[in-house]
């Protein structure tokens, strides 16, 4: 089955440095959607990414979707303690419309001052 | 523009129980799916429901069954409860299940003693 592979599991940094997670999935997405997910909260979308090659940038934070669409990434720039949290990335298979996500197991971020 | 709402917010079954728990959808969301998330891990599809009917299913035994009302809103029913079906239940709600962004609930925090 789908399998969706987020690197690292765990990263803690202190306020100011950089950090990225890694998402990859076995088989080629339709579009990928990045969760951000609070201790003891709900999965909070993000953005979502269609296009190959795509790179879409919130503030300190930059999405960039593979070219294959198998792969994406997440980069936070100069880290606030706000940032705590677990992000997830997700996606549909390519060619399915229903919207079922395969969520990556997330990389669960710590921030400390 | 009420979101997502969920409830109960926390449940405690011992094992062989039964269990319903209940979804309304955002509003103008027509499409309800149910994840179940253990402790540590991303959310893992268990259906999905369009125009009241199972659209789509994820790996989840049939003990798992839902439904969902003319007025959009769900129920995930779960029998023969499980020590391992203690987990987080998240409903999430879109358009026509179409490839958008999912709205969560804050969740179900099921414990099965």
């Amino acid at each position: 089955g789908q399998q969706v592979m987020q690197i690292p599991q765990y990263q803690h940094v202190q306020e100011g440095e950089d950090f990225t997670t890694y998402c990859n999935s076995s088989t080629t997405l339709s579009n990928i959607q990045w969760y951000k997910q609070r201790p003891g909260g709900h999965p909070v979308f993000l953005i979502q990414l269609v296009k190959s090659g795509e790179v879409k940038k919130q503030k300190r934070l930059t999405f960039q979707f593979g070219e294959a669409k198998k792969n994406s990434s997440l980069h936070i720039t100069a880290t606030q303690t706000t940032d705590v949290g677990t992000y997830f990335c997700a996606g549909p298979n390519r060619g399915s419309t229903l919207g079922r996500l395969y969520f990556g197991r997330g990389t669960q971020l710590t921030v400390w001052p | 523009d009420a979101g997502v709402t969920q409830s109960p917010t926390h449940l405690i079954k011992t094992r062989g129980q039964q269990v319903t728990l209940r979804c309304s959808p955002k509003s103008g969301h027509d499409t309800v799916s149910w994840y179940q998330q253990a402790l540590g891990q991303g959310p893992q599809f268990i259906f999905q429901y369009y125009e009241e009917e199972e659209r789509q299913r994820g790996n989840f035994p049939d003990r798992f069954s839902g439904h969902q009302f003319p007025n959009y809103s769900s129920e995930l029913n779960v029998n023969a409860l499980l020590l391992g079906d203690s987990a987080l239940y998240l409903c999430a709600s879109s358009f026509r299940g179409q490839n958008q962004p999912q709205h969560f609930g804050d969740g179900t925090r099921l414990s099965i003693l």
